[in-house]
């Protein structure tokens, strides 16, 4: 079983929809949450960082988490052509010293005007 | 501009040919890190650096040879790759390596070898 699952889309919405993205995990030692944005030729930016249950909201931008279920998920309201990116999840043990992050595969999203 | 900057953007490469991967952070940090993004697949971690000092191997073959001369910059030497090797090489920079610190990425060396 993989680490962390995500929905490698891609995910095609109109402009102004509310983007739902997701990912589960396996690993209960996870205890970091983050959302990642990653542009076309681009290196990924840390968008969202949580870690512990319960929803942070930052803009239009919520990033969930429900530690019982090991699901994390990122929504975007109001979505805009810019958003348009490969989003990964990623996780990181509470335990590592090292910046040791486990990666999702990334959800390609299209927002079309 | 993230303040990681990886030189070559794009590189080809023969599977007899050496070639370098080159890295430089100007964020102040003593952490870098290489990563491997291949398409479909999870973001691999490769090396870890700290403070100029390897800490982490993940297990990467040979034929990928880590240097960091100095918190500032960092290298990936390679030799005798293979066609699977073709990915997205990240580099990326930390303050340090404790489980808070966030990690910034380059743009990435897009590596084709043929």
């Amino acid at each position: 079983q993989k680490e962390v699952e995500q929905d490698p889309g891609p995910l095609s919405v109109p402009e102004g929809a509310i983007v739902s993205l997701n990912c589960t995990y396996s690993n209960s030692a996870f205890q970091y949450f983050m959302w990642y944005r990653q542009y076309s030729r681009k290196g990924p930016e840390l968008l969202m960082y949580t870690y512990s249950s319960g929803n942070k909201e930052d803009g239009r931008f919520t990033a969930q988490v429900d530690k019982s279920s090991k699901y994390i998920s990122l929504f975007i309201r109001d979505s805009q052509p810019s958003d348009s990116a490969t989003y990964l999840c990623a996780y990181k043990t509470a335990l590592t010293g090292a910046n040791n992050l486990f990666f999702g595969t990334g959800t390609r999203l299209t927002v079309i005007p | 501009e993230t303040g990681v900057t990886q030189t070559p953007r794009h590189l080809v490469m023969g599977m007899t040919n050496k070639k370098s991967l080159k890295c430089e952070q100007h964020l102040g940090h003593n952490a870098m890190y290489w990563y491997k993004q291949s398409a479909k697949k999870p973001l691999e971690l490769m090396f870890v650096y700290n403070f100029k000092e390897q800490t982490e191997n993940n297990s990467v073959p040979s034929r990928f040879s880590p240097e960091c001369p100095n918190s500032s910059h960092l290298f990936l030497h390679l030799h005798t790759l293979q066609p699977e090797d073709s990915a997205l090489y990240l580099c990326a920079s930390s303050q340090g390596t404790g489980k808070n610190t966030e990690a910034f990425f380059g743009q990435g060396t897009r590596l084709t070898v043929v």
